[in-house]
């Protein structure tokens, strides 16, 4: 019963360099969601997939792009990383936006050296 | 941007005692409000999805109510145990959550 699933769970990286978070999740939902979490703030929405084929801005998008590959899978990738990005990531899944529970992943540690 | 708060930050609470704590959400174009337990090392896990003014929900020894009219949600943990210590995270929008901070509670045996 995995749910949603994220990799990596830990990431090293210098500045400038490129990165794919992976997420999927088999719970046959439409709805992904891409979080950021620091210290002292509430879980910020970065990217968020209302469904298949479609992608829109959160409230940290600045630095990061996604793509929903398929149903499943919605990936997030920083083209050239800088220190303020470093962060916890998670990944989240939801039936349909809005009054649906999300089901988050097991977050991706991510530090940029 | 939705600002959404909770209080108090933190809480600490004997074994046993119940306890309540406060989201606080704008009241204009209400959606839904969301509650999430967040235990440490772990990810957060949904405990109620709430919609309609006046709603309460309970799952076990927790329960929550919602005022969208003035704009805040309660939750409430009867006889609190030690698995009961965790962040309790509240979340308010529709397409797009805002979440609080969270009200991390510490249950003492």
């Amino acid at each position: 019963n995995a749910g949603v699933t994220q990799t990596p769970k830990f990431q090293v990286l210098k500045t400038g360099q490129s990165m794919t978070l992976q997420c999927a999740q088999d719970m046959n939902h439409n709805s992904m969601y891409w979080y950021r979490q620091d210290p002292g703030m509430g879980l910020r929405l970065i990217y968020y997939s209302a469904s298949e084929g479609t992608t829109d801005k959160g409230e940290v998008p600045n630095g990061y792009n996604v793509s929903r590959l398929n149903k499943r899978e919605f990936s997030l990738r920083l083209e050239s990383a800088a220190p303020s990005q470093t962060s916890v990531y998670f990944c989240a899944s939801s039936k349909g936006v809005g009054n649906q529970p999300q089901h988050f992943g097991d977050g991706t540690r991510l530090s940029i050296l | 941007i939705l600002n959404v708060e909770q209080s108090p930050q933190s809480l600490h609470v004997q074994e046993g005692d119940s306890t309540n704590f406060t989201c606080s959400f704008p009241s204009s174009n209400f959606y839904a409000l969301h509650w999430y337990r967040w235990e440490t090392a772990k990810s957060p896990e949904a405990l109620f999805v709430m919609t309609l003014n006046g709603d309460e929900k309970k799952k076990g020894r927790i329960s929550a109510t919602l005022n969208t009219k003035e704009g805040y949600s309660y939750l409430y943990i009867k006889g609190s145990q030690p698995e009961d210590s965790a962040t309790y995270l509240c979340a308010f929008g529709d397409y797009k959550l805002s979440f609080g901070a969270g009200t991390t509670v510490t249950v003492r045996a």
